[in-house]
Order: structure tokens, then C-alpha cells, then sequence
């Protein structure tokens, strides 16, 4: 099983700011089967990236992916209020499909 | 639009079973795997297995083979998740979702909006 290591857990940011957030994998990950999503408190998780580093139908341009082998990066340029929240990601090229524990974006 | 609407809350005792369902709309249901994603309450997310409804291929992590049952009644358009006996720590938040490229390898998208199982005696 391939195991996604986030971090870092929790980071705490101002609007305006930029975040790095980091997804590791224990085993080399095609770029084309990592995904991002995000997750907002009592919503169900969204699509935000798949492929590392397309975005998904309406998904604004502060928000990009990068990454490849075992080392992949969500990078949001300009944290809106609405960025707030806790980000996954999850490689779904090899069985079992995992996920990474999560990052918490919140407010500084 | 597609969409994935999910069957309500439920309250169990352990030892019951149940049956949760998942309804697609807006897409070629037999087309697309339908995958099942546990989160339990306040922490992260756990792939559980997939099903393909136009031949019922079903998938499961090592994780959940065994525990869960997952199937799909193509004709009404509906994928289901089952426990024959509950335990106290199935307590979860159950999605299910839509894999967005119609292979095997897909991320998901979009996603139902949740259904809450709690099991307590």
C-alpha cells in the first residue's frame, strides 16, 4: 500500500498569503494519479486537482499542483477566506487508492 | 448536472445490519466506477472499494474486504454499501463518489453529500 505523508499538519496563514502544502508518497506515484481535493467543516470533500496539475472545471487559478515521483505540492498564490480548510491528497494509481491524513489551512 | 445523492442518516445498535445507497444522476451510471470513502468524526479519509455498475467488478481495499459488502442495482441507477453486523467504531461519515475519467484509474468527482452512521448500544 502506498502511503501519502502530508505536511504540515495544520498551517496557519492570513488571506493574502501564499501556501505550500506537501503530499509524500512511500512509493513512486505516476503524476498522472495524484489528486487534490478540498474539504470545508459538515461539506463533502471537492476536487480541486487531478493529473498533479490540472485543475479541475471551475476551480480558480490561485490554485496549482505540482510534483512527481514521490514528492507532489499544492500551492494556493493568494489565500481568499474561503481557502480555509483542511486539503487531501490521493494517489489512484495503485490499488489500494489512499489518501494522505490532510492538511489544515486556517486563519492566522 | 451529475450528481450523486446519498440516503439519510442512520442509527444503529451493533450487531444490526444496513444497507446505505448512493443514487446517480446527469451520466451514463453503468459507464464510471463509484467508489465508497469512510471519514470518522474529525479525522481523515479512507478509500474503501469501488464498483464498476454496468458489470458489478467490485474492488475493495484490504482494509475493508471482508467487513463491507458493495454493490449496484444498475436498472434503478443506485450503488449501495452493507454491514451484516455493525460495531461501534463503523461510527463514520460515509460519501460515496463518482470516479471522474471512466478507466480504472480515476480520481473522484463529484461526491454525494455524506451519510452519517452512528452505532451505539
Amino acid at each position: 500500500e502506498i502511503v501519502l505523508t502530508q505536511s504540515p499538519g495544520t498551517l496557519s496563514l492570513s488571506p493574502g498569503e501564499r501556501a505550500t502544502l506537501s503530499c509524500r508518497a512511500s512509493q513512486s506515484v505516476s503524476s498522472t494519479y495524484l489528486a487534490w481535493y478540498q474539504q470545508k467543516p459538515g461539506q463533502a470533500p471537492r476536487l480541486l486537482i487531478y493529473g498533479a496539475s490540472i485543475r479541475a472545471t471551475g476551480i480558480p487559478d490561485r490554485f496549482s499542483g505540482s510534483g512527481s515521483g514521490t514528492d507532489f505540492t499544492l500551492t494556493i498564490s493568494r489565500l481568499e477566506p474561503e481557502d480555509f480548510a483542511v486539503y487531501y491528497c490521493q494517489q489512484y494509481g495503485r490499488s489500494p487508492r489512499t489518501f494522505g491524513q490532510g492538511t489544515k489551512v486556517e486563519i492566522k | 448536472e451529475v450528481q450523486l445523492v446519498q440516503s439519510g442518516a442512520e442509527v444503529k445498535k451493533p450487531g444490526e445490519s444496513l444497507k446505505i445507497s448512493c443514487k446517480g444522476s446527469g451520466y451514463s451510471f453503468t459507464s464510471y466506477w463509484i467508489g465508497w470513502v469512510r471519514q470518522v468524526p474529525g479525522k481523515g479519509l479512507e478509500w474503501m472499494g469501488i464498483i464498476y455498475p454496468g458489470d458489478s467488478d467490485t474492488r475493495y481495499s484490504p482494509s475493508f474486504q471482508g467487513q463491507v459488502t458493495i454493490s449496484a442495482d444498475k436498472s434503478i441507477s443506485t450503488a449501495y454499501l452493507q454491514w451484516s453486523s455493525l460495531k461501534a467504531s463503523d461510527t463514520a461519515m460515509y460519501y460515496c463518489a463518482k470516479q471522474g475519467y471512466s478507466g480504472y484509474d480515476s480520481w473522484f468527482d463529484p461526491w454525494g453529500q455524506g451519510t452519517l452512521v452512528t452505532v451505539s448500544s
